[in-house]
């Protein structure tokens, strides 16, 4: 079955580095999406890719199964779920991981 | 533009009613979806289309049926709703943001329906 797999929680510490850790068992999937959503939102897309990248503080790394998602100078209003999710090819049909909520320590 | 627009925001049924959910995007994306998002289950795909015409199912269809109106506009009818279908629900559309003149090739989503049955 084709499915993603991530943390249900992780935790960290204003002003830290927090990483999210996400892989897959899809087949032929080779493009990682990580989405951030606040409750009673509109889940927004992060980053992207089929290779390491950058948007602001969100930095994704890459390989062919797995990616982890890094949030640099992590702040009290980054507390939310964020979601990995994989496609093969031009990214039609998403297959998304059930989530990892972030807590921030103060 | 508005992006994916859903209503309504907030339904309460009784078990047995049924409703449709409304979702529409204004940014000419060919591809639309909806969604179902329950507590450690994540996102989970109920159909799809592709393109206007055409209906797909997704992992969790039973239950449900949609109508892809026309490119702009996707709806999801609960015939006979059920406690298990208490959940929000998201509609999504897939292409570049703002009617493709920015943006990046990806699943843009709306704010989501909260569905409780009782």
């Amino acid at each position: 079955k084709d499915q993603v797999f991530q943390p249900s929680t992780v935790a960290s510490s204003e002003g830290a580095v927090v990483e999210i850790f996400c892989n897959h068992s899809v087949s032929n999937a080779y493009n990682f999406f990580w989405y951030l959503h606040f409750p009673g939102c509109a889940p927004r897309l992060l980053v992207k890719g089929s290779k390491p990248s950058q948007q602001g503080r969100y930095n994704m790394t890459y390989e062919r199964f797995s990616s982890s998602l890094l949030i640099l100078q992590v702040r009290e209003a980054d507390a939310a779920v964020y979601y990995c999710a994989c496609t093969p090819g031009g990214g039609n049909k998403l297959t998304f991981g059930t989530g990892t909520q972030l807590k921030v320590e103060l | 533009n508005a992006g994916v627009t859903q209503t309504p925001k907030f339904q309460v049924l009784k078990t047995g009613q049924s409703m449709t959910l409304q979702c529409a995007q204004d940014m000419n994306h060919n591809s639309m979806y909806w969604y179902r998002q329950d507590p450690g289950m994540g996102l989970r795909l109920i159909y799809y289309s592709a393109s206007e015409g055409t209906t797909d199912k997704g992992e969790v269809p039973n239950g449900y049926n949609v109508s892809r109106l026309n490119k702009r506009e996707f709806s999801l009818r609960l015939e006979s709703a059920a406690p298990s279908q208490t959940s929000v629900y998201f509609c999504a559309s897939r292409g570049y943001g703002l009617a493709g003149r920015e943006g990046t090739d990806t699943q843009y989503f709306g704010p989501g329906t909260r569905l409780t049955v009782l």
